[in-house]
């Protein structure tokens, strides 16, 4: 079962702040985050392993409940470069083989 | 390093006929995911390939096949084309073992089923 997302889509002036969040029903041992440009391939942000540490990358961060099977990707002080779909691809193993993928969150970040 | 490259890029097929996708991990990836995605579905896994043996399925028909061969370059087969496998066709490659294992994705075969 896919894992849910939300929200679907959103619309941020730049500088401000959001929270994708991502959401399964299925115990999770890895929660992986990319985002995927118009037309381009989805790349790589971060992973969240279970038992593991908070990550970060330059502003965008994520964190992972593992009691809640939950993990949400932080954007702060958004850039025109953060507009994309993002992603969140569940394991139920350390690898990312079979991963499972939400739907999606559409960000537009505008002037 | 190369990235994963994935041909053609644009396909469009009738009804009833069979397709064949081409993907080319980076260097050094010995594993091999397909993904379908669709406006609203997202990205569906169709199967992983890893040393030319399929390591994992995901829920399609029998009519989507793959393979992978030595030198770890995959390709997927779907036979029997309907208008439903309209859809963007992802390869990712991955190098399995490593701590953190993520994928890498090719830029996709838009495939048009008329």
């Amino acid at each position: 079962q896919q894992p849910v997302q939300s929200p679907q889509a959103v619309i941020l002036r730049e500088g401000e702040d959001a929270v994708i969040n991502c959401s399964s029903s299925k115990a999770l041992y890895s929660v992986h985050w990319y985002r995927q440009k118009h037309g381009e391939a989805p790349v790589f942000l971060m992973i969240l392993l279970k038992g593991g540490e908070q990550k970060g990358h330059d502003k965008i961060s994520a964190s992972f409940n593992e009691k809640k099977q939950q993990s949400s990707l932080y954007l702060t002080a958004s850039q025109l470069s953060y507009s994309g779909t993002y992603f969140c691809g569940t394991g139920t193993t350390g690898t990312a083989s079979k991963l499972t993928f939400g739907t999606g969150t559409r960000l537009q970040v505008t002037l | 390093k190369a990235g994963v490259t994935q041909t053609p890029r644009y396909l469009i097929k009738t009804r009833g006929q069979q397709v064949t996708l081409s993907c080319s991990p980076i260097s050094g990836h010995r594993s091999v995911s397909w993904y379908q995605q669709t406006p609203g579905q997202g990205l569906q896994f169709l199967f992983e390939y890893f040393s030319e043996t399929q390591r994992n399925k995901g829920n399609f028909p029998g009519r989507f096949s793959g393979r992978q061969f030595s030198n770890s370059r995959s390709e997927m087969n779907v036979s029997t084309l309907e208008l439903g496998d309209s859809a963007l066709y992802l390869c990712a490659s991955s190098d399995p073992g490593t701590v953190g294992e993520k994928l890498f994705f090719g830029s996709g075969t838009q495939l048009s089923v008329l």
